[in-house]
C-alpha cells in the first residue's frame, strides 16, 4: 500500500523559512516523480513544484521560483521542499503527490498546514 | 499558463439522478504524438486530499465506480456521474498535465438536492 506522509508544517513569520518533508513507503520510490501541490480556500489547488525520479530535473511555479527549492534523498525515500522568504500568500495546506501509471497525481499525502503570519 | 474553467461552480442533484460537470481549457491538451488528452478529474471530500478518478480524460482509475465517466477532447471535457450516490457529495476538480505549470479548475461543489 502506497503511503506518502508530509511533515514540517507550522506557523512561521513572514520572511522566515520552513522545510517540508514527504516520506514515502510501499513503492519503489526512486522511480517516481514527486510533486508538491498546495491548497487554499481562496485559490483552490495550485501546483508548486516537481522533481524527477533521480532528482536531476526540477520545476517551479512562478509564484515560488527563487524562494522554494525541491530536493530528494532516494536513500531515505524522502522529498524536501525548502521554503524561504515566506509570504502571507504561501499560507496553505501543502500536499506531496506521486506520479504513477496515469502520468498525473496517483498518490497523495494527507497534507501539512503552513501558516505564514 | 493553461487556464482551466469549470462549470457550474456548484450543483445539486437528486439521489439516483445524473450529475454533469464541465471543464474547458484555454488551449488544447491533446498531444498529437500519442493522441492522448492530458486531462484528469479529482474528487475531494472534507479533510481529505484529492483522489484521482479519471486520467487521459476518460480512463477510470482502478477502484473507481463505473458510474463515473470522463469524456471530451481538445479543450472541452465532461465528468458525468450517473445514478448519484450520497457518498459522491464532494468537490470535483479538473486538471491539465499537458504542460508545466500544471493547472486545476476552480472546483465544482456537488450536493444532494
Amino acid at each position: 500500500q502506497v503511503q506518502l506522509v508530509e511533515s514540517g508544517g507550522g506557523v512561521v513569520q513572514p520572511g522566515r523559512s520552513l522545510r517540508l518533508s514527504c516520506t514515502a513507503s510501499g513503492l519503489n520510490f526512486n522511480i517516481y516523480i514527486i510533486h508538491w501541490v498546495r491548497q487554499t480556500p481562496g485559490k483552490g489547488l495550485e501546483w508548486v513544484s516537481l522533481i524527477s525520479s533521480e532528482g536531476t530535473n526540477k520545476f517551479y511555479a512562478d509564484s515560488v521560483k527563487g524562494r522554494f527549492t525541491i530536493s530528494r534523498d532516494n536513500s531515505k525515500n524522502t522529498v524536501y521542499l525548502q521554503m524561504n522568504s515566506l509570504r502571507d500568500e504561501d499560507t496553505a495546506v501543502y500536499y506531496c503527490a506521486g506520479v504513477g501509471s496515469s502520468w498525473t497525481f496517483d498518490y497523495w499525502g494527507q497534507g501539512t498546514l503552513v501558516t505564514v503570519s | 499558463d493553461i487556464v482551466m474553467t469549470q462549470s457550474p461552480d456548484s450543483l445539486a442533484v437528486s439521489l439516483g439522478e445524473r450529475a454533469t460537470i464541465n471543464c474547458k481549457s484555454s488551449q488544447s491538451v491533446l498531444h498529437n504524438s500519442n493522441n492522448k488528452n492530458y486531462l484528469g478529474w479529482f474528487q475531494q471530500k472534507p479533510g481529505q486530499p484529492p483522489k484521482l478518478l479519471i486520467y487521459w480524460a476518460s480512463t477510470r482509475e482502478s477502484g473507481v465506480p463505473d458510474r463515473f465517466t470522463g469524456s471530451g477532447s481538445g479543450t472541452d471535457f465532461t465528468l458525468t456521474i450517473t445514478s448519484l450516490q450520497a457518498e459522491d457529495v464532494a468537490l470535483y476538480y479538473c486538471h491539465q498535465y499537458y504542460n508545466i505549470p500544471y493547472t486545476f479548475g476552480q472546483g465544482t461543489r456537488l450536493e444532494i438536492k
